[in-house]
Formats: C-alpha cells, structure tokens, sequence
C-alpha cells in the first residue's frame, strides 16, 4: 500500500463550485504539505502544517484553505473553484526536523472549467 | 530569497548517451539541502538524492551520478547510457532556513528528459 494516498486522483468540476482533496499518510511523519504543479512552474507551495495545531500559509494560499484532521490527514479545500486553479496537486510528509526529504503522493489532477 | 533555476527546460537524447541535467541555487543560508526528484509519465513524484550543504562529496547510485559545487552553486545530475525508462520530467530543490525553517521545498521549473531508443 502507498505510503501517501490522496483522493480524488482525477477530478472535473465547474466554476464556483466548493471541491476538497484528500491527503491521507501512513508514514507517521508530522509534517505535511499541499504544492501545486503547473507547467513551466515547477512546485509551488500552498499550505503546510508542522502537527494538527500548527497551520501555515504557504507562498500561493489565496483561494485555499486547509483542515488537518488528525496527524495522518491533511485535506485542501477550494471554497469557490476557478479556472486558474486547474492544475496538478501534490500532498507531501517529511519528518522534523528540516531537511529531510519529502515523500509525495500521487497527485490530484484537477480541472475546472 | 532563495531560487533554483533549471536552464534547460527540455534535453533530448539518443539511448546510451550520457545527459547532464543542471541545477543552479541562491540562497544565503549557510546550512541548506538539495533534492533531486524524478516525475515519470505517470505523473508521481519519486525522490532520488539529497545532499546538505555541509557534504560536497560528489555521489553516484548506478547510472546517476551528482556534482555539488558550491563555488558554483550548481547541483548537477548525470545519467550515464541512459535508457528509456529515464525519460521524465527532472526536479531540482533547495530547502533551508530562508524557507523559515519549515522545510518547505523551492522547485525549480523542471527539466524534460526525452530518451530515444
């Protein structure tokens, strides 16, 4: 079984609607990430958070929003989609403290139209 | 700030040839890491190195081999007789303390490895 597991792994839907992704971990590591990938762009980082209680923005949060239900979930909200936001979304762990590696998951493919 | 920059943005190859993917960072932490990640066709994101700025032992796993100067800021990536199954986009990554200690990854843009049998 993967390590990180998120869900949807595909997804269409249409402007202005509410989505969440999920990011779940098995890895027991209490860092963890949502980055976006568009094309050219390379990663960029939306949120993170260092434990269930500890929520950081990252470089690109406007128009997102997180949950971090538990230390092996950590879900990605998009309150009311456009289509500037289609892209590849990557949830990630690490282990504290930095500079360790990242381990990622598959990755959500997101679409709206 | 800190950056990464990847100049090539795609490298095309014939099998077996020998391929260098450069990596260049900024960054004024003294203590920092560089990743490599591989991201095949099928879209997931493999790790491959890492390496702190403390250890500039060049490294070889196999095929792949990394060059870390830090005279230079370069990171470089080589994939001795490459194959196929290299074809991929190719990432490069800096972490430090610039980054607030969170641990966070800045990518560069990527580099697509075309390997033609």
């Amino acid at each position: 079984d993967a390590d990180v597991t998120q869900t949807p792994r595909n997804r269409i839907t249409k402007t202005g609607k509410r989505i969440m992704l999920e990011c779940s971990q098995t890895k027991g590591h209490d860092r963890m990430y949502w980055y976006r990938q568009d094309p050219g762009l390379g990663l960029r980082l939306i949120y993170y958070s260092f434990d269930v209680k500890d929520i950081n923005k990252g470089e690109i949060s406007d128009g997102y929003s997180v949950s971090r239900q538990a230390q092996a979930k950590f879900s990605l909200s998009l309150e009311s989609a456009i289509p500037n936001q289609t892209a590849l979304y990557f949830c990630a762990t690490s282990q504290t403290p930095p500079g360790y590696e990242q381990f990622f998951g598959p990755g959500t493919r997101l679409t709206v139209l | 700030a800190q950056k990464v920059t990847q100049a090539q943005t795609e490298i095309s190859v014939v099998e077996k040839e020998d391929v260098t993917l450069d990596c260049v960072y900024e960054t004024r932490d003294t203590t920092y890491y560089l990743f490599w990640y591989k991201q095949p066709p099928s879209g997931e994101l493999v790790f491959l190195i890492r390496r702190n700025s403390f250890d500039e032992q060049n490294e070889i796993s196999g095929r792949y081999s990394w060059n870390f100067q830090k005279s230079t800021s370069s990171f470089n990536f080589t994939i001795t007789a490459s194959q196929v199954v290299d074809s991929a986009v190719y990432f490069c990554a800096l972490s430090g303390r610039g980054s607030g200690n969170t641990g966070k990854l800045i990518f560069g843009q990527g580099t697509t490895l075309q390997v033609k049998p």
